[in-house]
């Protein structure tokens, strides 16, 4: 059974940015495509892009695009997500899965805090 | 952009059923997507595909979507389900969530 496990958390100044990686454990992510969804505290979820590793397709949100890069190493077995210029209001946890459309998103990593903190 | 719509909170008295709705243009053309989230914890999938239930959720959850609405039902509702819940769908392959709905057992 495949796990995502993520990096730990972050604490960053505005303007900074965040890179934040997630590996499959048990597998590896490389037949899967991985999202990233970020929860701001007191908030609901938020879809912010995703990836299929073995095609290097990539996608992103019209709200992030151009600040956010998704990623995956040569190998297929890490996902990666960072964010630029980094705001207050990007302090949240956030997630990778895996899932795309039109498929549900079925594994969670455990999420990783990014305190955006001068 | 497509817009998902859920009602912030839902109150139910143990054993009684809830209703939680997530509302959207047409959304039964879509594919509806349920997840569950405890305090501190990633969500995790309780319905997928309108109704379908994932290995080890009980059968108390179910789903449907018709119309400009989706429902997610959880009978004989238990303290443990108290919850956030968190509607999903894709549109033009992109990922949009609703806003989520606070579940509180009486």
């Amino acid at each position: 059974q495949v796990q995502l496990v993520q990096s730990g958390a972050e604490v960053k100044k505005p303007g900074s940015s965040v890179k934040v990686s997630c590996k499959g454990s048990g597998d590896s992510v490389s037949g899967y495509a991985i999202s990233w969804v970020r929860q701001a505290p007191g908030q609901g979820l938020e879809w912010m892009g995703g990836i299929i590793p073995t095609l290097g397709s990539v996608i992103y949100a019209q709200k992030f695009q151009g600040r956010v890069t998704i990623s995956a190493d040569e190998s297929a077995t890490t996902a990666y997500m960072e964010l630029r210029s980094l705001r207050f209001d990007d302090t949240a946890a956030y997630y990778c899965t895996r899932g795309k459309a039109p498929d549900a998103f079925d594994i969670w990593g455990q999420g990783t805090m990014v305190t955006v903190y001068s | 952009s497509y817009v998902l719509t859920q009602p912030p909170s839902v109150s139910v008295a143990p054993g009684t059923t809830a209703i939680i709705t997530c509302g959207g243009n047409n959304i039964g053309s879509k594919s509806v997507h349920w997840f569950q989230q405890k305090p501190g914890q990633a969500p995790v999938l309780v319905i997928y595909y309108d109704s379908a239930r994932p290995s080890g959720i009980p059968a108390r959850f179910s789903g449907s979507n018709s119309g400009n609405t989706a429902t997610l039902t959880i009978s004989r509702v238990e303290a443990g389900d108290e919850a956030d819940y968190h509607c999903q769908v894709w549109d033009s392959s992109l990922g949009v969530f609703g806003g989520g709905t606070k579940l509180t057992v009486l």
